[in-house]
């Protein structure tokens, strides 16, 4: 079936540095995405989303990238800092859905 | 800022019991979903309401599983007999309109022994 999936799991940065999640959506149906921060023991937390009229859209220190052609989703963090450290999912809604359906998460580990 | 508020945080329950996970919304959303979160995965979607009725669920909301939207503010998840499998972090999310951000409550942790 189709799905939402990552391509890293566990990315490994040093503080300052700019970082890059992926992730690769295969259901062309879907017209709007969010990338969601889980910190450990807590719910998702909103970051920005991207509906599938834009390419890109930035945020505070955020900027999301969205390639329809290979159906492929980016979060760029800028100037990366210890308190980004989560677990990150990207989020799907088909069109004419309510439902956001996750992918499965890739580990942000900042070192100081 | 308003908030999506679950309770309780924390339950743990003997396999075959009754488990009711209770949420408040925030107030003017319309859409209110449960997901469910095993350690270590993915969050997994397990049914959306709208308009005092299901609009949909996921394989997982089998018919142990129930919501209910029982007043004007509570959204509560019901899982009649519990199996050893649904020990998980239960999230309750609600939203405005079909699209736009999803707010999530801060979980419920279920331990069936």
């Amino acid at each position: 079936g189709e799905s939402v999936g990552l391509h890293l799991p566990t990315l490994s940065v040093q503080e300052g540095d700019n970082s890059i999640i992926n992730c690769a959506y295969s259901n062309s149906a879907s017209d709007y995405f969010i990338w969601y921060k889980q910190e450990s023991g807590k719910g998702p937390q909103f970051i920005i989303d991207i509906r599938s009229n834009m390419d890109k859209r930035q945020g505070q220190r955020v900027t999301v990238l969205l390639n329809k052609t290979v159906k492929h989703l980016s979060l760029q963090i800028a100037a990366t800092q210890p308190g980004d450290s989560a677990v990150y999912f990207c989020a799907e809604n088909l069109v004419g859905y309510s439902t956001l359906t996750f992918g499965k998460g890739t580990m942000l580990l900042v070192s100081p | 800022e308003p908030e999506v508020t679950q309770t309780p945080s924390h339950q743990v329950t003997q396999m075959g019991q009754e488990v009711i996970l209770r949420c408040v919304p925030i107030s003017n959303h319309l859409y209110f979903y449960w997901y469910r979160q095993i350690l270590g995965q993915k969050v997994e979607f397990l049914v959306s309401f709208y308009n005092n009725e299901i609009s949909e669920k996921s394989e997982i909301f089998d018919d142990q599983f129930s919501v209910e939207r029982p007043d004007g503010s509570n959204f509560t998840l019901k899982i009649r007999s519990t199996k050893l499998e649904d020990s998980a972090m239960y999230f309750c999310a609600s939203r405005r309109g079909s699209t736009g951000e999803l707010f999530f409550g801060e979980g419920s942790r279920l331990t069936v022994l």
